[in-house]
């Protein structure tokens, strides 16, 4: 056990719709990475948090949108959902920013778009 | 910048040895390896940093070449527990980890 946890663990909803998934990281970690990972491209990095910060961004669409909250949980919002948006969303925690710091995955939320 | 992994797959027979590669065309502050076995997260293997430094972790150890911008995983006398999928972590600036596309890795009995 990691100690990230994700909810929920699966989603399916119908195109157009807008959803939110959770993610607590583990205790003492500051740092928050929300990363895409379907079969033909691997882990795609979308955005990065520490506490509470906008850190850096990836390959983050327009309609997906994310915060870090004072309590350091956060949150992906994926709105507009298209069938190419269902994959497997993993969020990871790691104590700091930077290269030094390994980083730990959650379980992953499988959004299916129907 | 995504890294480039190679090989794609690998199959194994238990014992035998592998290397799983990651380069880079940008210049890389860090090299990360997980693993990934089926339905389940990435678990961190090693970090490495500039340097050229060497880790390892059991029978699995990696290298650092930052003059290449590359890194190298090697799997020794490998067990059925090493099945996954590995895939390679860098971080060229700032602080996002890119991943790659990962190597699937079989080792049968």
């Amino acid at each position: 056990d990691s100690g990230v946890t994700q909810t929920p663990k699966h989603l399916i909803t119908a195109t157009g719709q807008r959803v939110t998934l959770r993610c607590s990281p583990r205790s003492g970690d500051l740092s928050v990475y929300w990363y895409q990972q379907s079969l033909d491209q691997g882990l795609q990095f979308l955005i990065q948090y520490y506490n509470g910060e906008e850190r850096a961004k990836g390959n983050i669409l327009e309609r997906f949108s994310a915060q870090q909250f004072p309590d350091l949980h956060s949150e992906l919002n994926l709105s507009s959902l298209e069938l190419g948006d269902s994959a497997l969303y993993f969020c990871a925690s790691s104590v700091e920013t930077g290269s030094n710091s390994p980083l730990h995955f959650g379980n992953g939320t499988r959004l299916t778009v129907t | 910048q995504q890294p480039v992994q190679s090989p794609q797959a690998v199959i194994l027979r238990e014992g035998e040895d592998a290397v799983i590669n990651c380069s880079s065309s940008k210049a890389l502050y860090s090299v990360h390896w997980y693993r990934q076995k089926h339905g389940e997260a990435p678990v961190f293997l090693m970090i490495l940093l500039k340097g050229g430094e060497q880790k390892g972790h059991d029978k699995i150890s990696a290298s650092f070449n930052e003059k290449k911008q590359q890194s190298s995983l090697y799997l020794t006398a490998s067990q059925l527990s090493y099945s996954g999928t590995y895939f390679c972590g860098t971080e060229t600036s700032g602080y996002a980890l890119n991943f790659g596309k990962g190597t699937s890795l079989l080792v049968t009995p």
